[in-house]
């Protein structure tokens, strides 16, 4: 089946500290890609939905300058959390849609921890 | 605007079945996504629906009607790791996921 690594698992760092998340579709290309951040029993929340080749369309509410991403090619999506603070901890996950057609399931990577001190 | 509506919790006997059910509004559709979820862990994959009917897979079924707005997930023979959230998550006309915040299933022995 159709897999996608995430890394790192875990990062904790110190306030003002940027992160880089990667994510990366092993088996399969992925021309979407999604950026989710999820806060302790609540709904995942989409940040970004990321496209190879072209800028990111962010939700609203989700600051495009600190969360930097770049879809270089049709397997690596990353997610830049630039000048991290405690407010930014939280459980970020990607996940990817296969090249093929729009109404395949996402499959998502394990999930990025991130803890700021 | 957008909504799903799934209960919040939902106790159940290992061995035993339960129905999960969930409504939805979306701008346009393009089927609907069961997630099953742990604690502190990504969603997985269990079943798509696109048209009106059941879909079974193992111990898992679930079921559309599109006219109603509205799915269920089954789950049979449950085990204690069936504990989980379980997400609803219908797909509109951009093709996007709308998320709810999903039914925390406990599994009781």
């Amino acid at each position: 089946g159709a897999v996608v690594s995430q890394h790192p698992s875990w990062v904790i760092c110190k306030s003002g500290t940027s992160v880089k998340i990667e994510c990366r579709s092993l088996d399969f290309q992925a021309t979407t890609m999604f950026w989710y951040r999820q806060f302790p029993k609540q709904s995942l929340m989409l940040m970004a939905t990321s496209n190879e080749g072209s800028k990111a369309t962010y939700e609203q509410g989700v600051e495009k300058d600190k969360f930097l991403i770049n879809h270089a090619s049709l397997t690596l999506s990353t997610l830049t959390v630039t000048s991290a603070h405690p407010e930014d901890s939280s459980f970020y996950i990607c996940s990817a849609r296969d090249l093929v057609t729009d109404n395949q399931p996402q499959h998502f990577g394990d999930g990025t921890r991130l803890s700021i001190l | 605007g957008q909504n799903i509506d799934q209960p919040t919790e939902m106790t159940a006997t290992e061995g035993a079945i339960v129905q999960i059910n969930c409504t939805y509004q979306t701008s346009g559709f393009n089927g609907l996504f069961w997630y099953q979820q742990h604690a502190g862990e990504a969603p997985t994959f269990l079943s798509y629906n696109v048209l009106d009917g059941l879909e079974e897979k193992g111990r898992f079924s679930s079921f559309l009607s599109r006219s109603k707005g509205y799915s269920y997930l089954l789950l049979k023979e449950l085990q204690m790791k069936d504990s989980a959230s379980y997400l609803c998550a219908p797909m509109d006309s951009n093709y996007q996921l709308i998320w709810g915040a999903g039914t925390k299933l406990i599994i009781k022995p």
